[in-house]
């Protein structure tokens, strides 16, 4: 079945930019979108933004202006970067999967989730 | 975007129901049928356990049961059992082409 596993450093300077990348194994990154979602240590789930067929994107308003999310079909793989990281963005990321139906509908609900990856933003 | 908004705790004994409300707005839970809930053991990631408001995925108890009316969606829990005890969010697509989270509910089973 479907695996998605996070990857990247687990401590990020203050002020620089945060980089991660989600793998996909045992599927196509295609036919799927797939968001990152954070959560704060002790705290609830943010939803960071989305990609769909490697140029679609959207992202939280409230995190726009640092986000961007990019995909790799050749590699099988999307990733996240997010600039100007402050103590606030220490985090568990998640990736997940979102299905894609018939005519190209996106449906709005995460079916396949990583483990999960802990961002220190500390200097 | 404002996070949608869930009671921070409940609580039921074993065998018992309850119901988790997720509060929005019109131009969220309230404009579409993409209300999801999520169920989350410490230390591990969220499952989805409702989707499009009143689905079940393959595998999910019939003890988990989901509704929405008007700008607010239920997640009803039935015949409680230990490991039932989680965090529990409601997420919504909206008008924006975003999607927004509850603030979690934490579920104890006494």
């Amino acid at each position: 079945q479907v695996q998605l596993q996070e990857s990247g450093p687990g401590l990020v300077t203050p002020s620089e930019t945060l980089s991660l990348t989600c793998t996909v194994s045992g599927g196509s990154i295609s036919s799927y979108h797939w968001s990152w979602i954070r959560q704060p240590p002790g705290k609830g789930l943010e939803w960071i933004g989305y990609i769909y067929n490697s140029e679609n994107t959207g992202y939280n308003p409230s995190l726009r202006s640092r986000v961007t999310i990019s995909a790799d079909t050749s590699k099988n793989q999307f990733s996240l970067k997010l600039s100007s990281v402050t103590a606030a963005d220490t985090a568990v990321y998640f990736c997940a999967r979102a299905p894609v139906g018939a005519s190209n509908v996106r449906y709005w609900y995460f079916d396949v989730w990583g483990r999960g990856t802990l961002v220190t933003v500390s200097s | 975007q404002s996070a949608l908004t869930q009671p921070a705790s409940v609580s039921g004994s074993p065998g018992q129901s309850i119901t988790i409300s997720c509060t929005g707005t019109s131009s969220d839970v309230g404009g579409y049928n993409y209300v999801s809930w999520y169920q989350q053991h410490p230390g591990k990631a969220p499952k989805v356990i409702i989707y499009e408001i009143t689905h079940r995925p393959s595998g999910v108890s019939n003890r988990f049961s989901a509704s929405k009316s008007g700008n607010t969606a239920s997640l009803t829990i039935s015949g409680l059992q230990a490991e039932d005890e989680a965090d529990y969010y409601c997420t919504s697509y909206t008008t924006s082409s975003t999607v927004v989270f509850g603030g979690g509910t934490k579920l104890t089973v006494l």
